[in-house]
Formats: C-alpha cells, structure tokens, sequence
C-alpha cells in the first residue's frame, strides 16, 4: 500500500510569509504527528491529531498550527515565517495514539529567506 | 515522559556486530521501547520494538534486561548502507508527545 506522503517537498519563502503544508497518511491510519527538524535542535513534536481532534502539542509557538480533515489527511500552517522556521518537517502517520509504528513521509525541505 | 539517553555516535567495520545502548531510568511499566533509523534527509524508518527480553526481526535485534532501564539494539554484521542515526524511543500505545532524542550516529568504515 501506498507511504506517507508529503507536499510539496520543497519550499523557499521569505520572512514574514505563510506556508502551509499537506500530508496525506497511510489509508487505515488516524493518527498523524508532525515533526520539525533542524541541524541543531534535531528532531522535535510539533503536534498530533488523531481522528480530526488535536492530542496533543509540543513547545512552539502560535504561528506554528494544523488540522485533520475527515479523511485523516493533516495541513500544518506556519504563519509569519521567521529565518529559524528552515527546517526539515516530517510528518508521520500510525495506526493508533502513542508508541504504535510511526511511517515517516519524505518531508518538506522548508527554506526562509 | 521518560527520557532516554544514548551515545552520541559510534564507529564501525563492515561485518561486524554494533551493539547500542539506550539508558532509560524511569521507564514506566505501560511503556514499550522502540528504534528507529535515520538517514540524511529522509524520515525515520521504524527498526523493532519491545518490552520485555529478547525481540528479534530480519535486521536487528532488541536485548532488554529485567528491570527495563535500559536496552540494547543489536545489528548484525553491519554494512556501509547501516551508516545513519538511530534513535531510542520510550513510551506506551498512550503516551504523549513521543520524544525523540539526540539518538546515535553510527559510521560504518569499509
């Protein structure tokens, strides 16, 4: 069956900007996480939504929000793009909350100018 | 949420066996413990996980000792495409915000 996937892969914005980013997950799976990554702060929770409903969020701010449609695909937006917001951001589906088996997408490659 | 601990990186040859461990102290008794892998650019791929014992798959396997404070993955005769990060993960089929930590670079030499 088809894998996590993730649009677009790539993005260049500048400062002050919006972005939105899509992440379809695997059929069957409810639970979908985003995870920022970065050279230096490595890989941190963003948030994860589980049957349309936001579980839980880590330590980001406001500008950084997402949703989950009916289907179980997940957008995350990040509004007022700051130069720090560059990163790598994965999202990741499971079948269910918590410790299941996470499948990884490909991520998108965010660059702020 | 229980914290892990592991090497920040590790060396290697071709063929030989690589043995990473993970500390986790206050591992909570719903908790599992999971590996994964990582290379450069990629999302992290799903390794094996366990709870208790011995697990073993087709690439690895997961040695936990009785008081579960910590763990070791095991892989076996390892070769150059093994070259990536793993990291060590602790949490139940509940558990919050699943933390992924620094996790192990591991450099395979030919």
């Amino acid at each position: 069956k088809a894998g996590v996937t993730q649009t677009p892969r790539y993005l260049i914005k500048t400062r002050g900007q919006q972005v939105t980013l899509s992440c379809s997950p695997i059929s069957g799976h409810r639970s979908v996480s985003w995870y920022q990554q970065t050279p230096g702060q490595g890989l941190q929770f963003l948030f994860e939504y589980f049957s349309e409903t936001q579980r839980n969020k880590g330590n980001f701010p406001g500008r950084f929000s997402g949703r989950q449609f009916s289907n179980s695909r997940s957008e995350m937006n990040v509004s007022t793009l700051e130069l720090g917001d560059s990163a790598l951001y994965l999202c990741a589906s499971s079948l269910g909350q918590g410790n299941y088996e996470q499948f990884f997408g490909p991520g998108t490659r965010l660059t702020v100018l | 949420l229980a914290k892990t601990t592991q090497p920040i990186s590790m060396d290697s040859y071709e063929g030989q066996e690589v043995n990473i461990t993970c500390s986790h102290n206050n591992i909570a008794t719903n908790d599992y413990i999971t590996w994964y892998q990582q290379f450069p650019s990629q999302g992290p791929r799903f390794i094996i996980q366990g709870y208790k014992t011995k697990v073993t798959n087709e690439v690895a396997s997961l040695f936990i000792p009785a008081d579960r404070k910590s763990s070791t993955l095991s892989l076996p005769r390892v070769s150059l495409s093994d070259t990536a990060v793993y990291y060590c993960l602790v949490g139940g089929y509940d558990t919050d915000k699943l933390i992924f930590g620094t996790g192990t670079r591991l450099q395979v030499f030919p």
